[in-house]
């Protein structure tokens, strides 16, 4: 497995308060992605980052924040947790070389959260 | 918009019986594609990219223009591949658009 590390694993929380995720990467790689992993829904973006400080929203942005102030961290923050959120959320990293392994990500182990 | 589309949630079958997992997207531009498979308690990982035209694991999928398809196939299922397979699509950006996933049941 690429080095790519989740924390919390399991968090159990409640409606309204914050909530920050946290995915680790000992590659290097310049891109790193947050998931939300739902029934029926499969894989959706949430935020992605492609450098230090530099982030974009993805399909289902709302409600999330990230944050990424070295290469190898990209925090994701549930503001005010809703029980919409209850989800598994998943990280993952890529190095993009157009014409080679273009896009391939590599993703971290999932935090499974639930907010009542 | 580009999207992608698995129109089976589950597909069923015997231990040495062919599988076909279908991939269908949507995209006016040159797409990459590819398959990601995720086993029980594992994380997610590339099974497979059109770009390489390889096999993995048995399974083999062919990028169809005219069809905008990418469907897996393999031609005897193992009891292994019991798992959740994710279709994927990169139009043109570094993100991906991934389906709604088919989860695979191979019986004994």
């Amino acid at each position: 497995d690429a080095g790519i590390t989740q924390s919390p694993r399991h968090k159990v929380t409640e409606t309204g308060t914050p909530v920050t995720l946290r995915c680790h990467q000992t590659e290097n790689h310049r891109y790193m992605y947050w998931y939300r992993q739902d029934p029926g829904h499969g894989l959706r973006l949430i935020h992605y980052s492609y450098g230090v400080k530099d982030t974009d929203k993805g399909e289902v942005s709302d409600g999330y924040s990230v944050s990424r102030s070295k290469t190898e961290d990209f925090l994701l923050t549930l503001e005010s947790a809703t029980s919409s959120q209850t989800s598994v959320y998943f990280c993952a990293i890529s190095e993009s070389h157009k014409g080679t392994a273009a896009n391939e990500q590599y993703f971290g182990p999932g935090t499974r959260l639930t907010v009542t | 918009a580009q999207r992608v589309t698995q129109p089976e949630k589950l597909l069923s079958v015997f231990k040495g019986a062919p599988v076909e997992l279908k991939c269908n997207y949507s995209y006016s531009g040159s797409p990459e594609l590819f398959w990601y498979v995720q086993y029980s308690r594992q994380r997610l990982q590339l099974l497979l990219r059109h770009i390489s035209r390889e096999s993995i694991k048995g399974f083999t999928a062919d990028l169809n223009k005219g069809e905008t398809s990418f469907h897996l196939k393999k031609p005897f299922a193992q009891e292994e591949d019991s798992a959740m397979y994710y279709c994927a699509l990169s139009a043109g950006t570094d993100k991906l658009i991934f389906g709604t996933g088919t989860r695979l049941q191979v019986f004994p």
